[in-house]
């Protein structure tokens, strides 16, 4: 199995301009997540998934943040205008919506630097 | 959501046991405690979880207090691979909610 895919593994990009961060989960999982990490905020949650539908988007900073998940084995999150202070690595996650199994599997991020 | 507290760092020598502690006091009936561990310029990776019972797989031990105010996780014999921070967190599982809510973890650092 390839893990969780994200794409590009690193984006610089001026104020002012959309960026659109990628993301595509585990075949087979049907929660998926999106994360971000800073060192003064630590990992916070924005969003999640489940079969496609959020859930719980209270964690998205503000109305220039938007997720999408078209289909099972596709995500975006879109910020747009970026900031300087979006400057983060954002993570994807997923898992399976079944039984016991709360795992989450994380992918190896997207390092984000707006200048 | 209840809170945890874990030690900002701790330090092992390699091939010894480390015994990560994490208080949750404020812990409620229905909140299962989850591990994670993030590696260097890596995402988090799920250790262990458990809900009143102690549990064991092949990353490591979860050991949890009889009150629930308290849980350690165990790594056998560290290795330098064991460098990482290492997250409690106290998943609500109410209404089945997916939400993980990290803290700052625990600085695992692991000396040969």
């Amino acid at each position: 199995d390839a893990g969780v895919i994200q794409s590009p593994r690193h984006e610089v990009t001026e104020m002012g301009q959309e960026v659109t961060l990628r993301c595509k989960p585990i075949s087979g999982h049907n929660s998926l997540f999106w994360y971000r990490q800073t060192m003064m905020r630590g990992l916070e949650l924005l969003i999640y998934f489940n079969n496609n539908v959020p859930i719980d988007d209270s964690g998205m900073p503000e109305d220039r943040f938007s997720a999408k998940m078209p289909n099972a084995s596709f995500s975006t999150l879109k910020i747009q205008p970026s900031e300087p202070r979006d400057s983060a690595v954002y993570f994807c996650a997923s898992r399976r919506l079944a039984g016991e199994d709360y795992e989450q599997y994380f992918g190896p991020g997207t390092r984000l630097t707006v200048t | 959501d209840a809170k945890t507290t874990q030690p900002n760092s701790m330090e092992s020598n390699e091939e010894e046991p480390v015994h990560l502690p994490c208080n949750h006091s404020t812990i409620s009936g229905t909140d299962y405690i989850h591990w994670y561990r993030q590696l260097p310029s890596q995402g988090p990776e799920y250790v262990i979880h458990g809900l009143t019972s102690n549990v064991n797989n092949r990353m490591a031990s979860l050991a949890i207090a009889e009150d629930r105010k308290s849980s350690t996780l165990i790594l056998h014999r560290a290795t330098l691979r064991d460098a990482a921070v290492y997250y409690c967190i106290l998943r609500d599982a109410t209404y089945n909610t997916d939400k993980l809510i990290f803290g700052t973890g625990t600085r695992l650092q692991v000396f040969p």
